[in-house]
């Protein structure tokens, strides 16, 4: 079983739909959880950032950490087709920085 | 501010063939970090130095991968000889520290044959 789980999708939503995306992890050392988003052909850019459990909002995007369930979460709200991407968790201890990712999700976003 | 440049973007050689990736990471960060992404996957960590120095390359299969970061700026990682199971996207990674943001770079996609 891998650290992460990510679900790989490809997840389809209609353009202002507010879409959901998961993580889980089984590592309880996790304390810093990321979610980066990737386009086609470009590398991975850093979209939100969270210290431990809790909630993060940023724009149309929201991150929320719940670390008794090993679960981590990222909403967009009123999505674009801009935000058509790939997107994945990433995740990392105090002790060790290293990041442990997810295998990512493709979000298509239908205009 | 100029981000992390890598070259050659794509790369196709044949099997047994040597290949090198180059990665300029951006000015003042002093961890530099080399990821290979496979088709459907997440990054996974090939190497990572603090300045010149190679602190984590665990996962670096060292039989056939090398890696270089001379005067702690720019680095190159080669392959030699390539395997068909080599074929994926590597990417480049920079930070102030390994504490800090990781900023990719675009990725040198190498196909072989």
């Amino acid at each position: 079983q891998k650290e992460v789980e990510q679900d790989p999708g490809p997840l389809s939503v209609p353009e202002g739909a507010i879409v959901s995306l998961n993580c889980t992890y089984s590592n309880s050392a996790f304390q810093y959880f990321m979610w980066y988003r990737q386009y086609s052909r470009k590398g991975p850019e850093l979209l939100m950032y969270t210290y431990s459990s809790g909630n993060k909002e940023d724009g149309r995007f929201t991150a929320q950490v719940d670390k008794s369930s090993k679960y981590i979460s990222l909403f967009i709200r009123d999505s674009q087709p801009s935000d058509s991407a790939t997107y994945l968790c990433a995740m990392s201890g105090s002790s060790n920085y290293q990041l442990i990712w997810g295998a990512g999700t493709k979000l298509i976003i239908k205009p | 501010e100029a981000g992390v440049v890598q070259s050659p973007r794509y790369k196709i050689i044949e099997k047994k063939q040597p290949v090198a990736f180059w990665c300029n990471p951006i000015s003042g960060h002093n961890t530099l970090y080399w990821y290979r992404q496979n088709l459907g996957q997440g990054p996974e960590l090939l190497i990572r130095y603090e300045n010149e120095e190679a602190v984590d390359d665990s996962q670096l299969p060292k039989d056939r991968f090398s890696a270089e970061r001379l005067k702690g700026v720019d680095s190159t990682l080669k392959i030699q000889p390539a395997e068909l199971g080599d074929s994926a996207v590597y990417l480049c990674a920079s930070s102030l520290s390994r504490a800090e943001t990781q900023y990719f770079g675009p990725g040198t996609r190498l196909l072989v044959l």
